[in-house]
C-alpha cells in the first residue's frame, strides 16, 4: 500500500508572496500522483497530475509541483498568491499496479495573508 | 454540463436512524468511490464500485452499506451500526479505476 504525509497541517503567506507545500509519500511500487484543492464546504477540484514524462507537472491557478522520485517527493509551488488561493490542499497517491486505491495526505490549509 | 451531484447538501439525522446519501454522475464512469472526510484526518475510503453491480470495501466500510444497481447512481446507506456518523461525505467517480477521480460537492451528515 501507498501512503502520504503531508508536515504542514497550515502555512500561512502574504498575498504576492510564492508558497511552496510539501508532500512525501511511501510506496513499494511506481505511482501516480495528484494535487487536489477544497474550498470551504466544496467538493475536491484536480490541480494537477503526474503519470509520467516530465517531472516538472503545471496545473490550473497558476500552480506546480516536481516529482522528485530520490526523495519521493511531490512538492506544490506557486510563485505569487492570490487571496482567492486560500483553501485546504491534499495530495494524494496511487500505485500503478496493484490494489491501486488512491491514498490522500491529512491536507494542508492555506491562508493567504492580504 | 457533466458532472457528480450530491443530495442533499445537509443531512441532519437522530442518532439510530439509517439515512441515505445520494450521487449521481452523468460523465459515463465506470468507476465509483465514497469518502470520508473528519477534520484534521484528509479522506478516507469507504466503498468504491468498478462497475455496474458490484463494490468492494474500502479502509472503514463498518456501519456502512451501498449498492450500484445503474452506472450513474452509487447511494451510501448509513446505518445505525455506524457509531459516529457524524462528517463530511464526498463522492467521487473516474472512467476506470486506474485514472484520477473526479468529486461531487459533498453531503455534510450531522446526526443529532
Amino acid at each position: 500500500a501507498q501512503s502520504v504525509t503531508q508536515l504542514d497541517s497550515q502555512v500561512p503567506v502574504f498575498e504576492e508572496a510564492p508558497v511552496e507545500l510539501r508532500c512525501n509519500y511511501s510506496s513499494s511500487v511506481s505511482v501516480y500522483l495528484f494535487w487536489y484543492v477544497q474550498y470551504p464546504n466544496q467538493g475536491l477540484q484536480l490541480l494537477l497530475k503526474y503519470l509520467s514524462g516530465s517531472t516538472l507537472v503545471k496545473g490550473i491557478n497558476g500552480f506546480e509541483a516536481e516529482f522528485n522520485k530520490s526523495q519521493t517527493s511531490f512538492h506544490l509551488r506557486k510563485p505569487s498568491v492570490h487571496i482567492s488561493d486560500t483553501a485546504e490542499y491534499f495530495c494524494a497517491v496511487k500505485g500503478q499496479t496493484g490494489a491501486n486505491n488512491l491514498f490522500f495526505g491529512t491536507g494542508t490549509r492555506l491562508t493567504v495573508i492580504p | 454540463d457533466g458532472g457528480i451531484t450530491q443530495s442533499p447538501k445537509y443531512l441532519f439525522r437522530k442518532e439510530g436512524q439509517n439515512v441515505t446519501l445520494s450521487c449521481e454522475q452523468n460523465l459515463n464512469h465506470d468507476a465509483m468511490y465514497w469518502y470520508r472526510q473528519d477534520p484534521g484526518q484528509g479522506l478516507r475510503l469507504i466503498y468504491y464500485s468498478q462497475i455496474v453491480n458490484d463494490f468492494q470495501k474500502g479502509d472503514i466500510a463498518e456501519g456502512y452499506s451501498v449498492s450500484r444497481e445503474k452506472k450513474e447512481s452509487f447511494p451510501l446507506t448509513v446505518t445505525s451500526a455506524q457509531k459516529n456518523p457524524t462528517a463530511f461525505y464526498l463522492c467521487a467517480s473516474s472512467i476506470g479505476f486506474d485514472r484520477e477521480q473526479f468529486f461531487g460537492p459533498g453531503t455534510r451528515l450531522t446526526v443529532l
